[in-house]
């Protein structure tokens, strides 16, 4: 069965204090692996996707990359203003040609000033 | 800029009662989904659509209904509303693998 976990739960920084979130997953077959941003009360807002093994992408302060089995979001000297749940999503092979998009409980970051 | 709408922001309905949830999109995508977002459950696929008059079950279909028929509008029907429907419904529309999500509608039940 196509699993996505991310980890931690919830993380507080300090402000200029960088960190990674986690997210594993196994799927058969990767299509993508998306990372979203979602603000209390507010739909996700896309980040990035990754398509494969040794990827990666930059925004600002964030940079994800991706293996085999997992993918982080680095975060470099956050800000008060990255507090958000962040969200991981895996869209597998399974499913057909629409694919099956496959989200993570997503990780509650709280930056300190 | 794509643009995902969501007919209201926030909605409180009685149980029993048939509620409504529309969503529009103005990019042409063909894909559109529906999903509920619950504390530590994350956010689950109720039902998708690829097409005008498609429509394919998701996660947890079970007391919800939905209506595509126009390529930028999809509904989501609870034909008889119950309190453990109250949630956030984020509606979202995909071209290229990628999704836009609405803003969410906060319902609650009483």
């Amino acid at each position: 069965e196509d699993q996505v976990t991310q980890s931690p739960e919830a993380l507080r920084l300090q402000e200029g204090e960088s960190s990674s979130l986690n997210c594993s997953y196994t799927v058969s077959g990767l299509r993508g692996l998306f990372w979203y941003r979602q603000d209390p009360g507010k739909g996700p807002e896309f980040l990035f996707t990754l398509y494969s093994a040794g990827e990666e992408k930059e925004k600002e302060r964030l940079k994800a990359t991706l293996t085999k089995k997992e993918s982080f979001l680095h975060i470099t000297a956050p800000k008060p203003e990255d507090s958000a749940t962040y969200l991981c999503a895996v869209l597998s092979n399974y499913g057909g040609s629409q694919g099956n998009l496959i989200f993570g409980k997503g990780t509650k970051l709280s930056v300190k000033p | 800029d794509v643009k995902v709408t969501q007919s209201s922001r926030y909605l409180v309905k009685r149980t029993g009662e048939k509620v409504f949830l529309e969503c529009v999109q103005d990019m042409d995508h063909e894909n559109m989904f529906w999903y509920r977002q619950d504390p530590g459950l994350g956010l689950r696929l109720i039902y998708f659509s690829y097409d005008v008059k498609m429509k394919e079950k998701g996660d947890i279909p079970e007391g919800y209904s939905v209506s595509r028929e126009k390529k930028e509008r999809f509904s989501l029907i609870l034909e008889s509303a119950s309190t453990n429907q109250t949630s956030m419904y984020l509606c979202a529309s995909s071209f290229r693998d990628r999704e836009y999500f609405g803003p969410g509608t906060r319902l609650t039940v009483t």
